[in-house]
């Protein structure tokens, strides 16, 4: 079957720390992989994709490489600030167009 | 463009009664799709729609029905709400080109609290 797991929150940090969150996922087949970012009050928006084994996905200072030998999407950041404080949510998109999300996992960045 | 939309963003109902939420959206996208999202629980797939006059189920479709009588439009309907409903609904569209690389654009959400 399609599943993602990702690592529990709540995470907090300070203001340009360094941020990793674990992805896993299990699919069938090659699916694409998504991270996604909700905003307080918002619906969710697409951060990064990638679409097959080694590519990377990057946007507004977030990376997360496609690593097929450990079926894992993690995300990164080298230095976060206090405006990515929300919650993200690792997804795969399998061959038959439907996505599966991970549970969240919330971030807090204090000053 | 709007992009997403939903109607209502906040409702209350009582046990039993019953509502729609609607989901419009104006990039002509083929596919629609209804999703639920409880704490701890992620987003999970209620019913989907892969284009006008179609839908299917998802993940969690019990207690809920769905109409696409419009490609902009994607309804969801509770006929007898029931407390496990309260939720936060967000729908979603994607435009149906290459599968693989397919972004879906959410709505706003729409708040439903059961008593």
């Amino acid at each position: 079957g399609n599943s993602v797991t990702q690592m529990e929150g709540p995470v907090t940090l300070s203001e340009e720390a360094f941020l990793t969150i674990n992805c896993t996922y299990t699919a069938t087949g090659y699916p694409s992989l998504f991270w996604y970012v909700q905003y307080p009050g918002e619906g969710l928006q697409l951060l990064l994709k990638a679409t097959k084994a080694d590519d990377k996905g990057s946007n507004k200072g977030f990376e997360a490489t496609y690593r097929k030998e450990t079926t894992s999407f993690h995300l990164e950041k080298g230095s976060v600030q206090v405006s990515d404080s929300a919650v993200y949510f690792c997804a795969l998109l399998n061959t038959g167009n439907q996505f599966y999300f991970g549970t969240g996992t919330s971030l807090t960045v204090i000053p | 463009n709007a992009g997403v939309t939903q109607t209502p963003k906040f409702r209350v109902l009582k046990t039993g009664q019953s509502m729609t939420l609607l989901c419009a959206q104006d990039m002509n996208h083929e596919y629609m799709y209804w999703y639920r999202q409880d704490p701890g629980m992620g987003l999970r797939l209620i019913h989907y729609s892969v284009g006008e006059g179609t839908t299917a189920k998802g993940e969690v479709p019990d207690g809920y029905n769905v109409s696409r009588l419009k490609k902009q439009n994607f309804l969801l309907g509770l006929e007898s709400a029931a407390p496990s409903q309260t939720s936060v609904y967000f729908c979603a569209s994607s435009y149906w080109g290459q599968v693989y690389q397919e972004t879906q654009y959410f709505g706003p959400g729409t708040r439903l609290l059961v008593l």
